[in-house]
């Protein structure tokens, strides 16, 4: 069963906009949530992640995102976004007891347009 | 801190060789490394996790002979791919997670293998 579902294959963006990159995740009690980034040929980023605590995280680069447990959620923002931040965003969660295994979403493709 | 070097970045070999891809740790010390792969506009495929001094745990569909796991140390892993075939191509990315704690995995920058 996918844990990670991230509905969007691309966003698409305009410089300057608001940016939202979903996701939400279906397992049960209380999820590790990560975001990660990842330019072409290149490694994953580690940006944010949700453990405990406020339910609104701050990450790298400008980006946050809040945890939605009604809603299973966990998504990406950045107020503004930049030409720069054009790349694929990955959501990822441990599942408990998951012995620190991260699951990843499909991914979502974030094209931000000058 | 927390960064993790792949090598090599890329490598090209003919089917029926074999081909080590070196992950290290380069500031911290790391308790288990991940193996992943990936595929074009794909997500990461959890091939292995490795813990120093121990065997590696494969998950489900991956070899353990074709994908030979070495975690020598709490700062290299290696992994192996014998016999390589042209459909071992891929992109093989490792991570790192640290002896001091903490949940994130920080990732190497990957290696393009190609298998003519």
């Amino acid at each position: 069963a996918q844990s990670v579902a991230q509905p969007e294959d691309q966003v698409n963006v305009a410089e300057g906009n608001p940016l939202t990159v979903k996701c939400t995740y279906s397992v049960s009690g209380n999820p590790y949530l990560f975001w990660y980034v990842q330019y072409p040929n290149r490694g994953l980023q580690f940006l944010l992640k949700y453990i405990t605590g406020d339910n609104l995280v701050k990450g790298s680069y400008g980006f946050e995102a809040e945890f939605n447990k009604s809603q299973t959620s966990f998504h990406l923002k950045k107020p503004s976004a930049l030409v720069s931040d054009s790349a694929l965003y990955f959501c990822a969660v441990i599942p408990p007891g998951g012995n620190n295994r991260l699951a990843f979403g499909k991914g979502i493709q974030v094209v931000v347009i000058p | 801190g927390a960064v993790v070097s792949q090598h090599p970045s890329w490598v090209i070999c003919k089917s029926g060789t074999s081909v080590k891809i070196e992950c290290r740790s380069l500031d911290f010390q790391a308790t288990t490394m991940f193996w992943y792969r990936q595929f074009p506009k794909q997500s990461l495929m959890l091939m292995a996790t490795s813990n120093e001094g121990s065997k590696a745990t494969y998950e489900q569909g991956v070899e353990k002979d074709k994908f030979l796991i070495n975690h020598a140390s709490l700062t290299l892993s290696t992994l192996t791919v014998t016999s390589a075939h042209p459909e071992d191509s891929s992109f093989y990315i490792c991570s790192a997670r640290r002896l001091a704690g903490g949940h994130e995995q920080f990732f190497g920058p990957g290696t393009r293998l190609t298998v003519l």
